[in-house]
């Protein structure tokens, strides 16, 4: 079953501007993990973030994670057309042993 | 150096047909993944190995069967391949131990878009 869902499911923005996009999951977490494709390759890994942390830097990106609510959100800062690409969360969750689930992802454009 | 390597990376056959996927990783990984994403890209486990042990069988049909000769290798073999087969195809290896808990991120290959006409 899906665990993670992401949200908006697309989101059109402007160079320089940021973009925000939340993922809400159903069970327990033991950790959540945000992961980037660009078009035709392969996800790559951004963040993990575990369940005992509230927040996560790395370079332009910062997640966070509210246990309480089940969800998590990825901001990406003064994005980059580079930044096109779909976004997913993926959850190791209490009723999925050793399976990372993935949502269907945020399709982000960033236009020049 | 590719550290996650899918070939081919693209295969069009018609139904009924036999055929596999190959995936090698390069990072010394414990633990490999196949990984199915249908067109609205959801993308859903298969299976997972761990030192050439199969840890989950995600109630995939058993036309599909998966092979790892070795730690580094994964290979996926398609029986009788049907229309609903059509995907892409996505290999991974992380550092776990295919124990029940998730720690490390999960390293993919670039896909093999399967097509059945």
């Amino acid at each position: 079953s899906q665990q993670g869902e992401e949200d908006p499911q697309a989101l059109s923005i402007q160079e320089g501007e940021n973009a925000t996009m939340n993922c809400s999951y159903k069970t327990s977490i033991n950790n959540l993990q945000w992961y980037r494709q660009n078009s035709g390759r392969g996800l790559v890994h951004l963040i993990l973030i575990r369940s005992n942390e509230r927040e996560k830097h790395s370079g332009r990106l910062r997640v966070t994670l509210d246990t309480s609510k089940k969800s998590s959100s990825l901001l990406i800062t003064a994005s980059r057309a580079a930044d096109t690409a779909s976004y997913f969360c993926a959850t190791d969750g209490a009723d999925s042993w050793g399976k990372l689930q993935f949502g269907a992802g945020t399709q982000v454009v960033v236009t020049p | 150096d590719t550290a996650v390597s899918q070939t081919p990376k693209y295969l069009v056959t018609q139904m009924g047909n036999d055929k596999s996927i190959k995936c090698e990783q390069n990072l010394g990984h414990d633990t490999m993944y196949w990984y199915k994403q249908d067109s609205k890209k959801f993308l859903k486990i298969m299976f997972s190995y761990n030192n050439k042990e199969l840890i989950i069988n995600e109630t995939v049909p058993n036309r599909f069967s998966p092979k790892s000769p070795d730690k580094a290798h994964l290979n996926l073999h398609i029986n009788s391949l049907e229309l609903g087969d059509s995907a892409v195809y996505f290999c991974a290896s992380s550092q776990d131990s295919g124990s029940w808990l998730i720690n490390s991120p999960l390293h993919f290959g670039n896909g093999t878009r399967l097509t059945v006409t």
